[in-house]
C-alpha cells in the first residue's frame, strides 16, 4: 500500500525565516498531495494542496513543489509569523477509485520564534 | 464546504468499559467518511473508511470496529477498551474529488 515518509519530524525557525518540510510517497498512482496545518487540540485543515499535473502551486506565503519522477513533494512556508506554529501533514492520494483514502505522513511540528 | 460535528470532545473511560464515539456530516451527501486515530506526537493513522451506508473497510486489526447507519453518520466503538486505545480520534469526510474535511477531535483517556 501507499507509504508516505516527512521530514523533518521537528523544525525550529525565527520569525521571517523560511520553512521546507519535504515528503516522499511510494505509490507512482498517486496523484493529489494535500498539506495540512493542525493547531493543538484541534482537527487539521487543509492549507494547500497540489495535483499530479503542476509541478508548483503557490498562495500568498505558501508554495508547494511536486516532483513526480522523484515521487517527491515540499511545503515552502516564507516569511513565517508565530501564527504559523503549528504540526504540517502531508498526505498523497490516488484520485482514480472510490476508496479516497488519504495516507498521512508522520507530522512535522513547526515552531517559528518571534 | 462540509462540516463535520464530532462529540464528545474528551473522555475519560477505565480499561474494560465500552466506547461509542459519533460523527455526523453537514453539507454534502453521499461522502466517503474515515475514522484515523493520532496517538501523542505521531501521525494520523486511518483506522476505518465507508464508501456507504453499512460498507466499512478496516485499515488495522484492532479493539475497535466501525459502524455507518445513515449517510452522514459514522460510529468508532468498542465493546471493551484497553489502555492502548488512548489517543486522539479525527472523523473525516471527502466527496468525490474534494479535499477532506476534519471534525475537531476526540481526545480519549483509557485509565
Amino acid at each position: 500500500g501507499e507509504n508516505v515518509e516527512q521530514h523533518p519530524s521537528t523544525l525550529s525557525v525565527q520569525e521571517g525565516d523560511s520553512a521546507v518540510i519535504k515528503c516522499t510517497y511510494s505509490d507512482s498512482a498517486s496523484n493529489y498531495f494535500p498539506w495540512y496545518k493542525q493547531e493543538l487540540g484541534k482537527g487539521p485543515q487543509l492549507i494547500i494542496d497540489i495535483r499530479s499535473n503542476v509541478g508548483e502551486k503557490k498562495d500568498q506565503r505558501i508554495a508547494v513543489t511536486l516532483n513526480k519522477t522523484a515521487k517527491h513533494f515540499s511545503l515552502h512556508i516564507t516569511e513565517t509569523q508565530p501564527e504559523d506554529s503549528a504540526v504540517y501533514f502531508c498526505a498523497a492520494k490516488a484520485l482514480s477509485g472510490n476508496t479516497g483514502k488519504l495516507i498521512f505522513g508522520q507530522g512535522t511540528t513547526l515552531q517559528v520564534k518571534p | 464546504s462540509q462540516t463535520i460535528h464530532q462529540w464528545p470532545a474528551t473522555l475519560v473511560q477505565p480499561v474494560g468499559s465500552p466506547l461509542s464515539l459519533e460523527c455526523t456530516v453537514e453539507g454534502t451527501s453521499n461522502p466517503n467518511l474515515y475514522w484515523y486515530r493520532q496517538a501523542a506526537g505521531r501521525g494520523l493513522q486511518l483506522l476505518f473508511y465507508s464508501v456507504g451506508i453499512g460498507q466499512i473497510s478496516s485499515e488495522v486489526p484492532q479493539n475497535l470496529s466501525a459502524s455507518r447507519p445513515q449517510d452522514r453518520q459514522f460510529i468508532l466503538s468498542s465493546k471493551k477498551l484497553l489502555l492502548s486505545d488512548s489517543g486522539f480520534y479525527l472523523c473525516a469526510s471527502r466527496h468525490k474529488n474534494t479535499e477532506a474535511f476534519f471534525g475537531q477531535g476526540t481526545r480519549l483517556t483509557v485509565v
